[in-house]
């Protein structure tokens, strides 16, 4: 166990709709990420928040966005779904005490249909 | 363009024998590498990291070696057990900032009894 906590596991939607995928970092951990892993892709990082700012974009489309809330949980919010979006999820963090290791969460699964 | 490359989708090897997962990567900024394991339904597990100032990191049967010359790491697994079959991932982070990580595809490995 990690320590960092997804939900939901598992989410099935249809095109066009908007689904919020949510993370509960390590106790203590200042810093969140988004990463997505499609079928045959590593994962690839989304948006990194720290302390409730965003600090870092990467691949994130524009229908996608993220925030991270005063409790430091965070929720990535996924708009006008497409049959592409379909992807495991994972959330990470790491914590403020330095150190370059970052712990995942189990992953939210979304199939779009 | 794909920083951190790991060419060997897939590796078997038998029980007790050595594993050799192989890493390169293009990007000189990087300077901390790190190496997760995935079961399939979980998130990345961080297994072993290694910092640019050494060419060796060792943890039990795990041990990573870095060439900086040759922009090239490796994870040694000795001896291989059945539990360690999984897909394991490289991963690399540099330069001050975000701490993101980019990673390869991942490689499949099947330790077979």
């Amino acid at each position: 166990d990690s320590g960092v906590t997804q939900t939901p596991k598992h989410l099935i939607t249809a095109t066009g709709q908007r689904v919020t995928l949510r993370c509960s970092p390590r106790s203590g951990d200042l810093s969140v990420y988004w990463y997505q892993q499609s079928l045959d892709q590593g994962l690839q990082f989304l948006i990194q928040y720290y302390n409730g700012e965003e600090r870092a974009k990467g691949n994130i489309l524009e229908r996608f966005s993220a925030q991270q809330f005063p409790d430091l949980h965070s929720e990535l919010n996924l708009s006008s779904l497409e049959l592409g979006d379909s992807a495991l999820y994972f959330c990470a963090s790491r914590g403020q005490g330095g150190g370059n290791t970052i712990y995942f969460g189990e992953g939210s699964w979304l199939t779009v249909v | 363009d794909q920083q951190v490359k790991q060419n060997s989708p897939s590796l078997s090897v038998q029980e007790g024998r050595i594993s050799i997962l192989n890493c390169d990567y293009t990007n000189s900024m990087f300077d901390y590498f790190l190496w997760y394991k995935k079961y399939p339904a979980e998130g990345p597990t961080f297994l072993i990291s290694i910092s640019s100032i050494k060419d060796k990191n060792e943890d039990g049967r795990f041990t990573v070696f870095l060439n900086k010359s040759a922009k090239h790491l490796s994870l040694h697994i000795v001896p291989s057990q059945p539990g360690d079959s999984a897909v394991y991932f490289c991963a690399a982070t540099g330069g001050a900032g975000s701490y993101q990580l980019t990673f390869g595809k991942g490689t499949k490995l099947s330790v077979i009894p």
